[in-house]
């Protein structure tokens, strides 16, 4: 069975700083990995994946993870961060095929960005 | 509109109550998924369904029921309420093209609080 490890629970980070939130994960087998962003009160939202190809995925707001097969991570990062990146990050995995979504997630980590 | 939601949003109940809680998805996505959401534990399956009249168990059925006559509803019961199950219970769904990538589409979480 999978399992995901977020070595971070909690990161405290100010605007314009880069910040990394660190993921590992642990598999036999191939996986597919995830990033899920939820701001407070809210539903999680994906913010983007690694299914396969280039290891270096990107999302629409800056953030960037790169997967690395040989250390089992797949870290999140960004250059610069703004007080609206304050939210829990959420690294998932599955093994895909007939997995149906059935995600194993971290326990997540809090980024709160300070002015 | 569109999209996934649940109720009730927030609920207090008693210990050994009977509670339901909804999730209704309007995109006729195949596969839905109740996650709860503890400290410290991130995101744990509870059940999910794959179709109409198909479920499965997840890492933590213990306590639940579910049921899926409709593709777009997808109830989760809590037969006999313990403290232990207070948790925000997060609903989720996947449309068959994206079976086995992980996408989900969660919707806002009904928070319960069993005293």
């Amino acid at each position: 069975a999978q399992s995901v490890t977020q070595l971070d629970s909690q990161v405290p980070v100010f605007e314009e700083a880069p910040v990394e939130l660190r993921c590992n994960y642990s598999s036999s087998v191939s996986v597919y990995l995830f990033w899920y962003v939820q701001y407070p009160n809210q539903g999680l939202q994906l913010l983007l994946k690694y299914l396969s190809g280039s290891t270096l995925v990107k999302s629409i707001n800056g953030f960037e993870a790169e997967f690395n097969k040989s250390q089992t991570s797949f870290h999140l990062r960004k250059p610069s961060v703004h007080i609206s990146d304050t939210a829990e990050y959420f690294c998932a995995v599955t093994l895909g095929g007939t997995s149906y979504g059935k995600l194993t997630f971290g326990q997540g980590t809090i980024l709160t960005v300070h002015p | 509109d569109a999209g996934i939601t649940q109720s009730p949003r927030y609920k207090i109940t008693e210990t050994g109550r009977q509670v339901t809680l909804m999730c209704h998805q309007t995109w006729s996505h195949s596969y839905m998924f109740w996650y709860r959401q503890d400290l410290g534990h991130g995101l744990r399956l509870i059940y999910y369904s794959a179709a109409a009249d198909i479920t499965d168990k997840g890492e933590v059925p213990d306590g639940y029921v579910v049921s899926r006559s409709k593709t777009e509803n997808f109830p989760l019961t809590l037969e006999s309420a313990t403290r232990s199950q207070t948790s925000v219970y997060f609903c989720a769904s996947s449309e068959f093209a994206t079976r086995g990538t992980g996408e989900l589409f969660f919707g806002e979480g009904s928070r319960l609080t069993v005293l």
